[in-house]
């Protein structure tokens, strides 16, 4: 069974900096991307950002609100993504999912995790 | 970046009526379109990918079609269980992005 499981959200300061972590099982994590998708309280999904496979460098895109603040690492002996969130504001404060889907995937996979809340307040 | 413009923006239907969303995308994404079903307090589900493919294990009572610039989704005859708010996606180009969403709702 594919499974991803965020954790490391929580209550943090204004310019004060967070670590998340995607843990997976049940796929090949390393043949996969993995992308950050993040959803405001009451409101849609934001696409934050990915990381490219080994085979595609393990390169990595992000959306332009996040991009020189949000930095996407990957550990491919643990099937472990990281999602390190500098500098964070009050609109950051959202939940924060995990997936290799929301890209052209090959074989086709689409899994989710819970998702961690990410608070940003003094 | 591609804009997705999904609507009705909110919808209320009857068990067992046929609901319909479609959703624009600002310029030529193929068929490289996903539509998500998202409770409240949980994850988004994929139920349809490449525009019109049923994601395994969902109900054929859903269905998309479309490609180019223009999407339909369909739930073929509405259940209780269906109430959500669903998310039309393109991975056409980076970055990904989502249609602001359509919440249904049980007249």
């Amino acid at each position: 069974e594919v499974q991803l499981v965020e954790s490391g959200g929580g209550l943090v300061q204004p310019g004060r900096s967070l670590r998340l972590s995607c843990t997976a099982s049940g796929f090949t994590f390393r043949d996969y991307a993995i992308s950050w998708v993040r959803q405001a309280p009451g409101k849609g999904l934001e696409w934050v950002g990915l990381i490219r496979n080994k085979a595609y460098g393990g390169t990595t895109e992000y959306a332009a609100s996040v991009k020189g603040r949000f930095t996407i690492s990957r550990d491919d002996s643990k099937s472990i993504a990281y999602l390190q969130l500098n500098s964070l504001q009050s609109e950051d404060t959202a939940v924060y999912y995990c997936t290799p889907g929301v890209v052209a995937t090959m074989p086709h996979l689409d899994s989710w995790g819970q998702g961690t809340l990410v608070t940003v307040s003094s | 970046d591609i804009q997705m413009t999904q609507s009705p923006s909110s919808l209320s239907a009857s068990v067992g009526d046929r609901v319909t969303i479609t959703c624009q995308a600002s310029q030529d994404i193929s068929n490289y379109l996903n539509w998500y079903q998202q409770k409240p307090g949980k994850a988004p589900k994929l139920l349809i990918y490449d525009a019109s493919n049923l994601e395994t294990g969902v109900p054929s009572r859903f269905s998309g079609s479309g490609s180019g610039t223009g999407f339909t989704f369909t739930i073929s005859s509405l259940q209780p269980e269906d109430i959500a708010t669903y998310y039309c996606q393109q991975y056409d180009n980076l970055p990904p992005t989502f249609g602001q969403g359509t919440r249904l709702e049980i007249k």
